[in-house]
């Protein structure tokens, strides 16, 4: 059965450095999106990618951040300078025609 | 603002009982509503959604319902079992064509054996 994927799967990175995230969303998608979860808290929408570009994002989402799918199967989301408060598992999820949306296993994103 | 919320943060039920977990939601009008499980350290998993003008849906030992008078959903799990133990999160895409989806706190299960 096809699945979304995520590399790499624990990323740790110093406070102020960029990170980059990889998803391999499910081929012939068309809905692409980032959630992040930190800790004991619930999953949080970033942001929505359609026809390629952002369709919408939430106030989490500020210029630190940013998508991009820079080829037919990779979406990315770049954060530029990462805070402490930035570490959380970051989620890709992808959907087809169907209202579903499929979850990749995630990125545990951790800042020191 | 939008809000969701899921009743217990905990539910403790035996083995072969009926779990049933609740989402109430204020200030949406959602199209359709979804419910997730998410097991700890991963992704959430889909496992049913239900349209604004479904009143009822089911598959295999779960069912799901949708009031939109009342604006809540009831997920049950019947003859639950420990491997139903996990956390079940609701989840509502926001009136702008499914771009947005919202996710409720969720609601821990836990089944004894």
């Amino acid at each position: 059965e096809p699945e979304v994927t995520q590399t790499p799967s624990h990323q740790v990175t110093q406070m102020g450095q960029e990170v980059i995230l990889r998803c391999v969303p499910i081929s012939n998608h068309l809905y692409f999106y980032w959630y992040r979860q930190i800790l004991g808290q619930k999953v949080e929408f970033l942001v929505s990618f359609y026809n390629n570009e952002i369709s919408e994002k939430s106030e989490i989402f500020d210029d630190q951040f940013s998508v991009e799918r820079p080829d037919g199967s990779n979406f990315t989301l770049k954060i530029r300078s990462t805070k402490l408060e930035d570490s959380a598992m970051y989620f890709c999820a992808s959907r087809g025609s169907t209202d579903t949306q499929y979850f990749g296993p995630g990125t545990r994103l951790t800042v020191l | 603002s939008q809000k969701i919320e899921q009743n217990s943060e905990a539910l403790n039920i035996q083995e072969g009982k009926t779990a049933t977990l609740t989402c109430n939601y204020t200030n949406y009008s959602p199209a359709y509503l979804q419910w997730y499980r998410q097991d700890p350290g991963r992704g959430p998993v889909f496992l049913l959604l239900i349209r604004e003008n479904e009143k009822e849906k089911r598959k295999e030992r779960l069912k799901v319902t949708f009031d939109t008078t009342l604006k809540q959903s009831l997920f049950h799990i019947t003859a639950s079992q420990p491997a139903d133990s996990a956390t079940y999160l609701c989840a509502l895409d926001t009136p702008t064509g499914g771009f947005k989806t919202i996710f409720g706190a969720g609601t821990r299960l836990f089944v004894k054996a």
